[in-house]
């Protein structure tokens, strides 16, 4: 079965722009989580969505955002861009989302200059 | 905020060596999870102890948990080149579903 998808895998955008970042689970699972990773702050958790309701929300500035629609992929947004949101961000899919392993796509590298 | 730290945060070894690495969290947990990434690259789920749970084997993974230290470690057997990569533990909480990650481990296996 087909593995989580992320796109684009690398994204450069400008201070101050927006951008969109896709993530398609395995299919079935209704749980989709992302995560920003870079080097000084690690894995720190931004969302949960399950079933189209955000779940949980992690300790971020209100710039970044996400949905689930109902097929259950998920799009998260980030507003107003800053240097340092410069990160790779992680997708990582579950049946239910909890209590089991999560399974990650290859993350979209995004830099902003 | 990271749960907690591995250690060492650096491990260089030749093949067919063990490596160990290990993992302090700070709050109670539900379970505790092992994930490896390549190069900037997604993470592969490798293992996952329950609260309950002491040790855990798998193929050549071998995962300690002992939540009286709020620790963990995780030994590699007979390491490969291709083992080369980080390694993080995540844990998670009793009716969460976040995955809270340490800073982790690059391992570096030389042939």
């Amino acid at each position: 079965k087909a593995g989580v998808t992320q796109t684009p895998r690398y994204l450069i955008k400008t201070r101050g722009q927006q951008v969109t970042l896709s993530c398609s689970p395995i299919s079935g699972h209704r749980s989709v989580s992302w995560y920003q990773q870079t080097p000084g702050q690690g894995l720190q958790f931004l969302f949960e969505y399950f079933s189209e309701t955000q779940r949980n929300k992690g300790n971020f500035p209100g710039r970044f955002s996400g949905r689930q629609f109902s097929n259950s992929r998920s799009e998260m947004n980030v507003s107003t861009l800053e240097l340092g949101d410069s990160a790779l961000y992680l997708c990582a899919s579950t049946p239910t989302g909890t209590s089991t392993e999560a399974f990650f796509g290859q993350g979209t590298r995004l830099t902003v200059v | 905020s990271q749960q907690g730290e591995e250690d060492p945060q650096a491990l260089s070894i030749q093949e067919g060596e063990n490596a160990t690495m290990n993992c302090s969290y700070k709050t109670s947990i539900n379970n505790l999870q092992w994930y490896r990434q390549n190069s900037g690259r997604g993470l592969v789920h490798l293992i996952l102890i329950r609260s309950n749970e002491r040790e855990k084997h798998s193929g050549r993974l071998r995962v300690t948990l002992d939540t009286s230290k709020k620790s963990s470690s995780l030994l590699i057997t007979a390491s490969r080149a291709a083992d080369t990569a980080s390694y993080f533990c995540a844990t998670d909480e009793e009716g969460y579903s976040t995955l809270t990650f340490g800073k982790g481990t690059m391992l570096l296996v030389s042939p």
